[in-house]
């Protein structure tokens, strides 16, 4: 069974500093991943989506990667900012469809 | 107007009541799925649906049951709520490929 692991489970930075978050999936037969934000009490945003075949997707200041063989994803936030206070969550599937989430990285950003 | 629409928002209930969570889709997707969030345990999978046809149990389905009226609409029913089924109650959406997911803005049940 895919276990998905985020770690940690909070992390707090001043403003200004690049944020590092970071997933491991056990099982390296994906069909692909995809990183979402969470804000308290709401639904979840889809940032970014990476397929099985990429090495890493780009939107403004994120950058995720994506390698396989060692059942690893990075998320990167260059230069954050008090709204990018959030949770967020990496899910992964295989090629039938159902998604296993991990538990998350709360973040926050400090003025 | 959002792409994942989901009624009621937020809703309290007692036990031993039946109640149905409707979602509803615009983005012309064959996939929906139900998850259900609690503090620690994060997103879980109640059941999913590959299209009209299509119904599959997810990993916690026990005391849950579902309808798919139409590819567009996908809906939950706990025919005799208990107070663990309190959660947050998120609908999704995805197609085949390439499998992006979207959420609805989810569904605050409490069960008392």
């Amino acid at each position: 069974k895919q276990e998905v692991t985020q770690i940690p489970a909070a992390l707090s930075v001043p403003e200004g500093e690049n944020l590092v978050l970071n997933c491991s999936f056990t099982d390296s037969a994906i069909y692909n991943l995809q990183w979402f934000r969470q804000d308290p009490g709401k639904g979840l945003t889809s940032l970014l989506l990476i397929q099985s075949s990429q090495r890493e997707q780009t939107s403004g200041r994120l950058n995720a990667s994506l390698d396989k063989s060692s059942g690893r994803s990075t998320l990167y936030i260059a230069a954050s900012q008090p709204g990018d206070s959030a949770t967020y969550l990496c899910a992964v599937t295989a090629n039938w469809g159902k998604f296993q989430f991990g538990a998350g990285t709360q973040v926050v950003v400090t003025p | 107007d959002a792409d994942v629409t989901q009624t009621p928002r937020n809703r309290i209930t007692k036990t031993g009541k039946r109640i149905m969570l409707e979602c509803s889709q615009t983005k012309g997707h064959d996939r929906m799925y139900w998850y259900r969030q609690d503090p620690g345990l994060g997103l879980r999978l109640i059941y999913y649906s590959f299209d009209v046809k299509d119904i599959n149990k997810g990993e916690i389905s026990d005391g849950y049951s579902v309808s798919r009226q139409a590819q567009a609409k996908f809906s939950l029913s706990l025919e005799s709520a208990i107070p663990n089924q309190t959660a947050l109650y998120f609908c999704a959406t995805s197609d085949f490929s390439p499998g992006e997911q979207f959420f609805g803005p989810g569904t605050r049940l409490t069960v008392l």
